[in-house]
């Protein structure tokens, strides 16, 4: 069956350094890909996607990069701030629209 | 309101009771998604209603599990004879029918 997983369930950088965080994916029908960010005590909130048909994009102090031949996706965190200390999660929707999500990666930045 | 609102915002429940989860989505969603979230894991997808299509229900743990929805708006998931491996925090978004979901903050359930 489909499935998204992370690499790292845990990721430590230091405040200004650049974060990057690896998802992989099983599911080749989805469309698109999503990030959302988790804090603690709230809901998933949406932080970027990319559609199947590219392998960059950009956002604000956000990248998300997509490599379809290994199935591999990442985003990019530029210059990390406490505030960007949360859960991440990548899904991947097929086309039915239900979601997959991965177990997430939780990004700790020290100051 | 500007977002997905539930209530309650932590329910602790004795095992063998009933609970009813509600979800207020944001005005003019179409599509409405209840997940579960275990503990320091990820989304588990319950079900998901758009329109006035019929639910997928693909997602239901067990027939323990049920989940309706009112038009276009608010949607209740009901867990009957609750468990401990019920313990959870059940997550409700809405959509417009795009892939981008609003979340609400989530009801934490605790059954002892």
């Amino acid at each position: 069956g489909e499935s998204v997983g992370l690499h790292l369930p845990t990721l430590s950088v230091q405040e200004g350094d650049n974060s990057i965080i690896n998802c992989a994916y099983s599911n080749s029908a989805s469309d698109y890909f999503i990030w959302y960010k988790q804090e603690s005590g709230k809901g998933p909130q949406f932080i970027i996607d990319i559609r199947s048909n590219m392998d960059k994009r950009q956002g604000q102090r956000v990248t998300v990069l997509l490599n379809k031949t290994v199935k591999h996706l990442s985003l990019q965190i530029a210059a990390t701030q406490p505030g960007d200390s949360a859960v991440y999660f990548c899904a991947a929707p097929p086309v039915s629209n239900d979601m997959r999500f991965g177990a997430g990666t939780r990004l700790t930045v020290k100051p | 309101g500007a977002g997905v609102s539930q209530s309650p915002s932590n329910k602790v429940t004795e095992k063998g009771k009933d609970v009813e989860l509600r979800c207020d989505p944001i005005s003019g969603h179409t599509a409405l998604y209840w997940y579960r979230q275990r503990l320091g894991q990820g989304l588990e997808f319950l079900i998901y209603f758009q329109g006035n299509s019929a639910p997928d229900k693909s997602g239901l743990p067990s027939d323990r599990f049920s989940a309706e929805r009112t038009g276009e708006s608010v949607s209740t998931l009901t867990i009957q004879r609750t468990q401990q491996e019920d313990s959870a925090v059940y997550l409700c978004a809405s959509s417009l029918g795009g892939h981008e979901q609003f979340f609400g903050p989530g009801t934490r359930l605790t059954v002892l």
